[in-house]
């Protein structure tokens, strides 16, 4: 089936550590993006990325990384810089910038 | 700051019932419009794109849009209770070098009772 895979579900991070979070889509889509979800709030854009070998930094980009060294794949780094971390991660990705994201399941992300 | 707003809710009303959520846009050159559903705990499904004026009906649900009121909204019609979650507008923010990303508002709880 077509679809958005994230990984992990669930994650921990401890002080001081930097963690990735995979994101994989089959759904042969150009743009992908990352989004935080904090409790009762919207989402929030972290970086994206409309074409292989390139991204953007969204609204919140500090203490986040990105690459995307190949089509299927957008994986994000949360960095030690990032002081609060806890919040809810999603993956989406769209045919073209103007068109509907569909969103992978999710990484919630916490500290230990 | 280009924004969109949501009234948070709750919205309660009672299975069979109209459900309306509403969205208003700050960026009068908006042209994409979106509404997903997000179950408690998951992840947002998209349940409607509009991008011209008007009504567009998709089953049960019917999003309206008037961009020169700069507002978009969702009509669930014989609400059940599986459609308890609460409801995202997003609107591609077509400025600058962010052309066609969305911005989101922060959603509208809706809870239908049996």
């Amino acid at each position: 089936d077509g679809g958005i895979t994230q990984s992990p579900k669930y994650l921990f991070r401890k002080e001081g550590q930097n963690v990735t979070l995979s994101c994989e889509q089959n759904l042969n889509h150009d743009a992908m993006y990352w989004y935080r979800q904090d409790p009762g709030q919207g989402l929030r854009l972290i970086y994206y990325s409309q074409i292989v070998n390139d991204f953007q930094k969204g609204d919140i980009a500090e203490g986040y990384s990105v690459s995307r060294e190949k089509k299927e794949s957008f994986p994000l780094t949360v960095t030690s810089a990032q002081k609060n971390p806890t919040a809810f991660y999603l993956c989406a990705s769209s045919i073209g910038s103007d068109q509907p994201q569909h969103f992978g399941d999710g990484t919630r992300l916490s500290i230990l | 700051q280009k924004e969109v707003e949501q009234n948070s809710g709750p919205l309660s009303v009672p299975e069979g019932a109209i459900a309306s959520l509403n969205c208003t846009y700050s960026d009068r050159v908006s042209q994409s419009f979106f509404w997903y559903r997000q179950y408690s705990g998951k992840s947002p499904e998209l349940i409607m794109s509009i991008y011209s004026n008007g009504d567009k009906e998709d089953g049960r649900f019917t999003a309206q849009l008037n961009k020169a009121s700069q507002y978009v909204s969702l009509l669930i019609r014989d609400s059940q209770p599986s459609d308890s979650a609460t409801y995202l507008c997003a609107v591609t923010r077509d400025y600058g070098g962010s052309q066609g990303n969305l911005i989101f508002g922060k959603g509208t709880k809706l809870s239908v009772k049996p």
